[in-house]
């Protein structure tokens, strides 16, 4: 059973730039969450796309962007980057149901390096 | 707005030791209490979770207990290991909101042998 997986494991980029991060969800999990982790700080959420919507949204500006696909793998994108937003980027994914925890299993990450 | 404090910020203890990080929350819509536990260079692993209308919850060595009217949560990891030092994370969020966990910043463990 294949777990969370992203792409790439690292990219550095230049200021100004443009970044898509890739991400395919654990197996049978509908929902992919996209977290922002800064060096030795907790991961901050960015947004969750479900049923290939944004469904929730974090307070980060309008440069994040993403998409998800009809197989649930989504990419998240990143225009004019900017030397704050070096960071692990982290995909969590989950399964929506009626009732129980919120469980989400996140995948090793995508180390970004803005230059 | 740190919505979800947590400490120490690192924490040094002997092997067999018992390790306990604590949290403390302000929002009281929060329904949902995971800790992770993160390695260098691999992503949050989900360790124990539970929900405020219980006051503890054990998963062989690692315990949450839960204080609602105190609005505080701990992890306490009994019978600590070097394998154990990484980096742990608690968490809060709102069952209805799916997905947006507001985390702490981090407790680094170091186990010594």
């Amino acid at each position: 059973d294949a777990g969370v997986t992203q792409s790439p494991t690292h990219l550095i980029k230049t200021r100004g730039q443009q970044v898509t991060l890739r991400c395919s969800p654990k197996s049978g999990h509908d929902t992919v969450s996209w977290y922002q982790q800064a060096l030795g700080q907790g991961p901050q959420f960015i947004f969750q796309y479900y049923e290939e919507e944004e469904r929730q949204r974090g307070n980060f500006p309008d440069r994040f962007s993403g998409h998800q696909f009809p197989n649930y793998s989504s990419e998240l994108n990143v225009n004019a980057l900017l030397l704050g937003d070096s960071a692990l980027y982290l995909c969590a994914s989950s399964l929506v149901m009626g009732q129980g925890m919120n469980e989400q299993f996140f995948g090793p990450g995508t180390r970004l390096t803005v230059l | 707005q740190q919505q979800v404090k947590q400490s120490p910020q690192s924490l040094i203890v002997q092997k067999g030791g018992i390790s306990i990080i604590n949290c403390a929350y302000e929002n009281t819509a929060f329904d949902y209490f995971p800790w992770y536990q993160q390695f260098p260079g691999k992503g949050p692993a989900l360790l124990i979770a539970i929900r405020p209308d219980v006051s503890e919850k054990k998963e062989g060595r690692f315990t949450i207990s839960f204080n609602k009217s105190a609005k505080q949560f701990s992890l306490h990891i009994m019978d600590s290991q070097p394998g154990d030092s990484a980096t742990y994370f608690c968490a809060a969020s709102i069952e209805g909101s799916q997905g947006n966990l507001i985390f702490g910043k981090g407790t680094k463990l170091s186990v010594k042998p």
